[in-house]
């Protein structure tokens, strides 16, 4: 089974709007990563979290982790058109394993 | 992009065959991790390789398995093919550095499986 989860599984917004999705997760990490992917292809990384961060910011992005609810969340202010894609949360517990979520769909419509 | 690529692209075989899918990693990449994604699904973990050895593995039967080579290739290789083994099969390399590895990944290779 999947480690993470997303929510929600699809989301459509205006051009403008800003976006969140969340990612829900079962056991501790070391860190916790948001990629990216358009139309069924290569995953690109958006943002890399550690576990004993809460809040980092890259551009338009802004990616929260809270450990002790196995959460994180990932805004996209501004959104764009060009923003329209899958997203994934990833989590390496440790191991050398990944787990990615099933992703949320995003829509950004112009 | 990524700099990782894939081959080939598609690939269709017929269930019982063998197949065997390659990756170039980036240069100077001494990790590299292969995800099987399901049509809708999120990718799933098959295993990482770390300087040629098998280094973490997924819930994939031992009919999944893989080589990676000194010049920063790989391969995936999937015997007794099953028709749900169908799917978009991605490689993914990065420098292992004390917990925060990003992974860069390719565009993929597009298995179908009749």
């Amino acid at each position: 089974s999947q480690q993470g989860e997303e929510d929600p599984q699809a989301l459509s917004i205006q051009e403008g709007e800003n976006a969140t999705m969340n990612c829900s997760y079962k056991t501790s990490i070391n860190n916790l990563q948001w990629y990216r992917q358009n139309s069924g292809r290569g995953l690109v990384h958006l943002i890399l979290i550690r576990s004993n961060e809460r809040e980092k910011h890259s551009g338009r992005l802004r990616v929260t982790l809270d450990t002790s609810k196995k959460s994180s969340s990932l805004l996209i202010t501004a959104s764009r058109a060009a923003d329209t894609a899958s997203y994934f949360c990833a989590t390496e517990p440790g191991g050398n394993q990944f787990y990615f979520g099933t992703g949320t769909s995003l829509t950004v419509i112009p | 992009e990524t700099g990782v690529t894939q081959s080939p692209t598609h690939l269709i075989k017929t269930r019982g065959q063998q197949v065997t899918l390659r990756c170039s990693s980036q240069s100077g990449h001494n990790t590299v991790s292969w995800y099987q994604q399901a049509l809708g699904q999120g990718p799933q973990f098959i295993f990482q390789y770390y300087r040629e050895e098998e280094n973490g593995r997924g819930n994939f039967p031992p009919r999944f398995s893989g080589l990676q080579f000194p010049n920063y290739s790989s391969e995936l290789n999937v015997n007794a093919l099953e028709l749900d083994d169908s799917a978009l099969y991605l490689c993914a390399s990065s420098l292992r550095s004390g917990g925060k590895e990003t992974q860069y990944f390719g565009p993929g290779t597009r298995l179908l499986v009749l």
